[in-house]
């Protein structure tokens, strides 16, 4: 079965520092896709990254990284100098490709980010 | 703009009605999701569909129904049956893909459902 785990619940950091979000992920699947999206207030879920299970490269964009490691079955997210804007639910996400093909969250984590 | 429409934003209901709300999409993607999300919680899977015509049962797929008979649209029924109905609905879609191939996961705006 798809799992996603998402241990943190809520982090609150002073901006300007950096912070990670953890994802760890189950799937019998060779074939997946893992993703982490933004909430903000409003509601609407703000598409970040898609990495694939054969694309092991860590990604930067700006102050955001992504660590991706298949040996822990992790996908985590780092915000380097946090500002108050990062303020959101993030989720991370697995979508399989296997025989059943299934889009599943993790439980999120809330992020605050104080000035 | 290819994109997902969820319609409509807010949403109210007396309680006992059914009420079904709309997903669109014009991405040409095969699969389709339906997620309900309450205060301070994840997103929970309601129902999803891989092909037309076809469609699973989520982890929380009771007192919901939903048909697949368009590629494009998946509408989500909330009936009688569903004790809690008050939530945000998300509808989203993403594509099937081949090996090394990207797929993404696309989301509507969501419908904040309230029921009275």
């Amino acid at each position: 079965a798809q799992k996603v785990t998402q241990a943190q619940t809520e982090i609150s950091v002073v901006e300007k520092e950096d912070v990670t979000l953890d994802c760890v992920y189950e799937t019998r699947d060779t074939t997946y896709y893992l993703f982490w999206y933004k909430q903000p207030p409003s509601g609407e879920l703000v598409f970040l990254i898609r990495r694939n299970s054969f694309d092991e490269q860590n990604e930067i964009s700006g102050r955001y990284s992504w660590n991706f490691q298949k040996s822990t079955s992790s996908f985590n997210f780092t915000i380097t100098a946090s500002q108050v804007v990062d303020s959101a639910v993030y989720f991370c996400a697995l979508l399989t490709q296997g025989g059943s093909e299934k889009l599943v969250f993790g439980k999120g984590t809330k992020l605050t980010v104080n000035p | 703009d290819g994109g997902i429409t969820q319609s409509p934003k807010y949403l109210f209901r007396k309680e006992g009605q059914n009420v079904t709300l709309s997903c669109e999409q014009n991405l040409n993607h095969d699969a389709m999701y339906w997620y309900r999300q309450d205060p301070g919680q994840g997103l929970r899977l309601i129902y999803y569909s891989q092909i037309v015509n076809d469609f699973q049962k989520g982890d929380i797929a009771e007192g919901y129904s939903v048909s697949r008979e368009k590629k494009e649209s998946f509408p989500l029924t909330v009936t009688s049956a569903q004790k809690n109905p008050t939530a945000f609905y998300l509808c989203a879609s993403s594509m099937r893909g081949e090996k090394l191939t990207g797929t993404e996961a696309f989301f509507g705006q969501g419908t904040r459902l309230t029921v009275v």
